[in-house]
């Protein structure tokens, strides 16, 4: 059964939308992020990364934009289909060490 | 093409019952964690490698042990278990710091 994300933040798009699911980090200084999608049952899976000499980075149907004025980091999902209901959340790790982050995820709902 | 292999995937213990986690990746990495994940919480990281033979404290070692004998495998250890122990366990490695990380599916915990 479900045991994650029982209070976390919903997002819910209808399919074919774009989604843009937005992240706070912590440190100022964190030189690299990663954004992973959990779906029910499962283990935490890679989207995309980037580092914080970048502010836009894409791939396929997804882009990640960094904001580091504010510590802000978004993840964009276009077209949004029915597979890519699940949490996702961002991680990232602050200079000086080997600990990644972890934010407590957004979830997202597809609507059909 | 497995990746990151934990058994078991799931386990109920009685309170001061003692069991193990096994981890195993078959992608070389050097890196090594281990996280717990509780409702509405992000991933907690408990103990984590830095190579064969290297451990260390994360944010919530308290009850558990670990070893990295060998490179490929990070074991869990829970000595006496209890109820505040009852969780989804995940492992993941890492080439080396700042890069991806890969999760396995996940140990599913009850602590009775």
């Amino acid at each position: 059964g479900e045991s994650v994300g029982l209070h976390l933040p919903t997002l819910s798009v209808q399919e074919g939308d774009n989604s843009i699911i937005n992240c706070a980090y912590s440190n100022s200084a964190s030189d690299y992020f990663i954004w992973y999608k959990q779906e029910s049952g499962k283990g935490p899976q890679f989207i995309i990364d980037i580092r914080s000499n970048m502010d836009k980075r894409q791939g396929q149907r997804v882009t990640v934009l960094l904001n580091k004025t504010v510590k802000h980091l978004s993840l964009q999902i276009a077209a949004t289909q029915p597979g890519d209901s699940a949490v996702y959340f961002c991680a990232e790790i602050p200079p000086g060490t080997y600990k990644y982050i972890f934010g407590t995820g957004t979830r997202l709902k597809v609507l059909a | 093409n497995a990746g990151v292999t934990q058994t078991p995937k799931f386990r109920v213990l009685k309170t001061g019952q003692s069991m193990t986690l096994l981890c195993a990746q078959d992608m070389n990495h050097e890196y090594m964690y281990w996280y717990r994940q509780d409702p509405g919480m992000g991933l907690r990281l408990i103990h984590y490698s830095v190579g064969e033979g290297t451990t260390a404290k994360g944010e919530v070692p308290d009850g558990y042990n670990v070893s990295r004998l060998k490179k490929q495998n990070f074991l869990l250890g829970l000595e006496s278990a209890a109820p505040s122990q009852t969780s989804v366990y995940f492992c993941a490695s890492s080439y080396s710091r700042g890069n991806i990380q890969y999760f396995g599916a996940g140990t599913r915990l009850s602590v009775l």
